[in-house]
């Protein structure tokens, strides 16, 4: 049973570009959470998603990020116009339907030049 | 909104001792809490967890302790080797859909 798996795994852009990350969940799991990870700092919450549904985005900016887990393919965090600011891990985690446990993926670095 | 406090911040032990982390909560609503090991460069891994059901959990040298009354819960190494050395992050569930707000993390240094 294939983890949670994340592309790209390092990701580079220029200011004012836009960033796609991908997430695919472990099989079976049909809840994703998006989560950042500043450096040197802990977990913060984004988004929470299942098939085709955002269930909890608070954690989001309210500009230049959306996200979406369409019935087919993976979940998808895109960021758009992109600023130093935004250079972070990016990691998604995925749990099964009725389950609280979390399991992540190995991230993706967004660096920002 | 909920948070969570984390402390220690770093933390160093000598190989066999043991080592606690211990973090408090503030939405009495939380109900599951799990800790994650990071190593540099790595994703967070899942090392043991706990429910509001239960007072304590044990793992092989792993160990969590739960307060709801306190609203604080600990994870306990006991034999710290080398390897244990990492950040250890505390979380705590809220709200539909169990998404985790998470401690600042804990710096631990197994010393040889």
């Amino acid at each position: 049973n294939a983890g949670v798996m994340q592309n790209p795994r390092h990701l580079v852009r220029r200011r004012g570009q836009e960033a796609r990350l991908r997430c695919s969940p472990m099989k079976g799991h049909s809840h994703v959470y998006w989560y950042r990870q500043l450096p040197e700092e802990g977990l913060k919450f984004m988004v929470y998603l299942q098939k085709e549904n955002i269930i909890d985005e608070s954690g989001m900016p309210k500009e230049r990020f959306s996200a979406e887990f369409p019935k087919e393919g993976p979940s998808i965090l895109r960021i758009q116009q992109v600023v130093r600011g935004d250079s972070a891990a990016y990691f998604c985690a995925s749990s099964p339907p009725a389950g609280a446990q979390q399991y992540f993926g190995p991230g993706t670095r967004l660096t920002v030049t | 909104g909920e948070n969570v406090e984390q402390h220690p911040s770093t933390l160093s032990v000598q190989e066999g001792d043991s080592a606690v982390i211990k973090c408090t909560y503030s939405d009495s609503a939380s109900n599951y809490f799990p800790w994650y090991k990071q190593e540099l460069g790595k994703r967070p891994q899942l090392i043991i967890d706990i429910r509001s059901n239960v007072g304590e959990k044990k793992d092989q040298r792993i160990a969590v302790t739960l307060n709801k009354t306190a609203k604080h819960f600990s994870l306990h190494i006991t034999e710290t080797q080398p390897e244990d050395s990492a950040v250890y992050f505390c979380a705590a569930s809220i709200g539909y859909g169990n998404k985790l707000v998470f401690g600042a993390g804990t710096i631990l240094r197994v010393k040889s």
